[in-house]
């Protein structure tokens, strides 16, 4: 079956500008993570969505910074007013349910995001 | 709290050489362990992963790792190396939700 995908693929934009990141899980996966890799800090997790549930925030960097999960399958990620500082790969993954801390994540290709 | 140390950026070894990929872990909980690889301009995929059954946990590719409690200690071994293992290798931990904490990576050059 299908993996997880993530559009665009690449992204550059100025400074101040907002972008939106899209994530597709794979169908029938109810958990979603946001993960950001930079040269700089490495992997770092972002939001976590589980179903219903109110979305684990604990890793996003500032407010310029936002998710939503429509209907319980694909994702976007926001980020407003980008800083040159945000340019990274953003990784999206998918696991089947939060049965535990031994969940495999399916990660997706990631948006890499340029900030002129 | 989670943590995970992953010493030294880079590994090179020869095509036939032992890999070995060192992580060792920091964990408030029992862990579960993680070791994924990237290839260029791709995602992340699962090598294998420890969740407190065998210790010693065997992945694809030939890759295996042995946990270690007393040396809190989950590294990553493969006996003979191949050209295509060339990538960039993530031991991981996670924590609540299931969000995993990553250590900053190995590269490994596989030389012929």
């Amino acid at each position: 079956g299908a993996g997880v995908s993530q559009s665009p693929s690449n992204k550059v934009t100025e400074k101040g500008k907002d972008v939106e990141l899209r994530c597709d899980p794979i169908s029938g996966h109810t958990a979603l993570y946001w993960y950001r890799q930079s040269l700089g800090q490495g992997l770092e997790f972002l939001i976590y969505f589980q179903g219903n549930s109110a979305p684990d925030k604990s890793g996003l960097p500032s407010d310029r910074f936002s998710a939503e999960r429509t209907g319980g399958s694909v994702s976007t990620l926001t980020i407003q007013r980008t800083q040159q500082e945000d340019s990274a790969v953003y990784l999206c993954a998918s696991s089947v349910k939060p049965s535990g801390r031994s969940d495999t994540q399916y990660f997706g290709p990631g948006t890499r995001l340029t900030v002129l | 709290a989670q943590s995970v140390t992953q010493l030294g950026s880079h590994v090179s070894v020869s095509e036939g050489a032992l890999v070995l990929l060192r992580c060792n872990y920091s964990s408030s909980v029992p862990p579960y362990l993680f070791w994924y690889v990237q290839y260029p301009n791709q995602g992340l995929q699962l090598l294998l992963k420890y969740t407190s059954a065998a210790t010693l946990v065997k992945g694809i590719n030939g890759f295996e790792a042995e946990f270690k409690k007393s040396e809190t200690s989950f590294h990553l071994t493969k006996p003979s190396a191949h050209m295509s293992d060339a990538a960039e290798y993530f031991c991981a931990v996670a924590g609540a939700n299931s969000k995993l904490t990553f250590g900053k990576g190995i590269t490994l050059s596989v030389r012929p």
